[in-house]
């Protein structure tokens, strides 16, 4: 069965200092991947999607992801983290023959300490 | 904003009581997916539809149902509430396979 593990649950850093979130999806067929943003009492937002192509992927607010297909991996980095970036950060996978059906990690909160 | 509306935004229900929750798409999306999110975890995929049809079903049991109508707007129901369907219930809608999914802020169901 499709799946999808996020490693961090809870995750505290103090501002200016580099993020990392673990990413790791269960499928042998092609496979879309994505990281959506939760903020408090706000709808999930994208933050960036990998369809084909480079590997290393940019998103919005300065977050970038590397695809790296070997480890089944699609981590989340920002070089450095804003108190802003406070929110819940999920992975999702979306295989390519299905549609629009998309598999969720189990979030990872972050909270950034001014 | 991302164009995708849910209604009612919170819901209280008794246990074997029936729900419906609605979600207007994004205009020009046909394809519409309901989630489930209970506290504490990732979005759970309910079903999808694309041009009305049903086309893809998560593991979730024969009374949650739902209809997409022709202006692409959903319906999700739940017949037979029980307690765990507490939950924040999500619609997404794109333009079909292989594009981003844009959601709405949910609804937030209780059933007591």
């Amino acid at each position: 069965a499709q799946s999808v593990s996020q490693h961090n649950h809870h995750v505290i850093l103090s501002e200016a200092a580099s993020l990392e979130l673990g990413c790791n999806y269960s499928y042998g067929g092609t496979v879309n991947l994505f990281w959506y943003v939760q903020y408090p009492g706000q709808h999930l937002q994208l933050l960036l999607k990998y369809f084909s192509g480079d590997p290393l992927v940019k998103g919005i607010k300065g977050f970038e992801a590397e695809f790296i297909k070997s480890k089944f991996s699609f981590n989340l980095r920002k070089p450095s983290v804003q108190w802003s970036d406070t929110a819940e950060y999920f992975c999702a996978a979306n295989p390519s023959n299905t549609g629009n059906q998309f598999y969720f990690g189990t979030g990872t909160s972050l909270t950034v300490i001014p | 904003e991302t164009g995708v509306t849910q209604s009612p935004t919170h819901l209280i229900k008794t246990r074997g009581q029936q729900v419906t929750l609605r979600c207007s798409s994004q205009s020009g999306h046909n394809t519409v997916s309901w989630y489930q999110q209970a506290l504490g975890q990732g979005p759970q995929f309910i079903f999808q539809y694309y041009r009305e049809e049903e086309n893809g079903r998560g593991n979730f049991p024969p009374r949650f149902s739902g209809l997409q109508f022709p202006n692409y707007s959903s319906e999700l129901n739940v017949n037979a509430l029980e307690l765990d369907d507490s939950a924040l219930y999500l619609c997404a809608s794109s333009m079909g396979g292989n594009t981003e999914a844009f959601f709405g802020q949910g609804t937030r169901l209780t059933v007591v």
